[in-house]
């Protein structure tokens, strides 16, 4: 069965850090392209960024391109997001997603975690 | 900037058909878009529905069809359920590239 479970969510102040980890299990990580989706409180979803199955190419929303950082560990299964200078508006519940990017898999989110709560504090 | 248009909210009656549209603000929505669809209740992660147009994820009822519309895409309920009340996002990929852009989601009453 196929489960990602993230975690690392928390209350920060504006302008810290905090690093996100989603840890795969039910199918191998390396094999997939990954992507983290955020969700404000009482909004709609967003698209965070992503990476490459062996995390060569990365790819970010403009929103936090330049703050936020996406990597990973195949070896151990797991995705990171590292977010620095946080703002209020990053405040959200973030999801990790298996994502489906090539013509004969389809381009699409197919499994999503729970998501974990940021907050960010002004 | 890509934005992607969705109605904000459909109201269809137990058993009837209601289809949701996503669109471009700027241009038309292709299969090129490979537009997907995702449905969510609150409390729960999105689930998805239809991938690269049309095509039903796994374990979907094939009263979800996705097509495009003119120059939207489309997410049609046929024979709508009370189970069917969520929240529901289209996706676009942009040109193909590793970048995605959610719409603002369509909020379906059924009653």
């Amino acid at each position: 069965e196929v489960q990602l479970l993230e975690s690392g969510g928390g209350l920060v102040q504006r302008g810290e850090s905090l690093r996100l980890s989603c840890t795969a299990s039910g199918f191998p990580l390396r094999s997939y392209a990954m992507s983290w989706v955020r969700q404000a409180p009482g909004k709609g979803l967003e698209w965070v960024s992503g990476i490459g199955d062996d995390g060569v190419i990365t790819s970010y929303a403009d929103s936090v391109k330049g703050r936020f950082t996406t990597s990973r560990d195949n070896s151990k299964n797991t995705l990171y997001l590292q977010m620095n200078s946080l703002r209020a508006e990053d405040t959200a519940l973030y999801f990790c997603a298996r994502t489906r990017h090539a013509i004969k898999a389809g381009y699409y989110f197919d499994y999503w975690g729970q998501g974990t709560l940021v907050t960010v504090s002004s | 900037q890509t934005v992607v248009t969705q109605e904000p909210s459909f109201s269809v009656s137990p058993g009837g058909t209601v289809t949701l549209t996503c669109g471009l603000s700027s241009g038309s929505v292709s299969t090129t878009s490979y537009p997907s669809w995702y449905q969510q209740t609150p409390g729960e992660a999105p689930r998805a529905l239809i991938y690269n147009t049309n095509i039903r994820s796994s374990g979907v009822p094939d009263r979800f069809s996705g097509s495009i519309l003119g120059n939207k895409a489309a997410l049609t309920i046929t024979g709508a359920q009370a189970g069917d009340e969520s929240d529901y996002y289209c996706v676009l990929c942009v040109n193909g590239d590793f970048r995605y852009v959610f719409g603002p989601g369509t909020k379906v009453t059924v009653l």
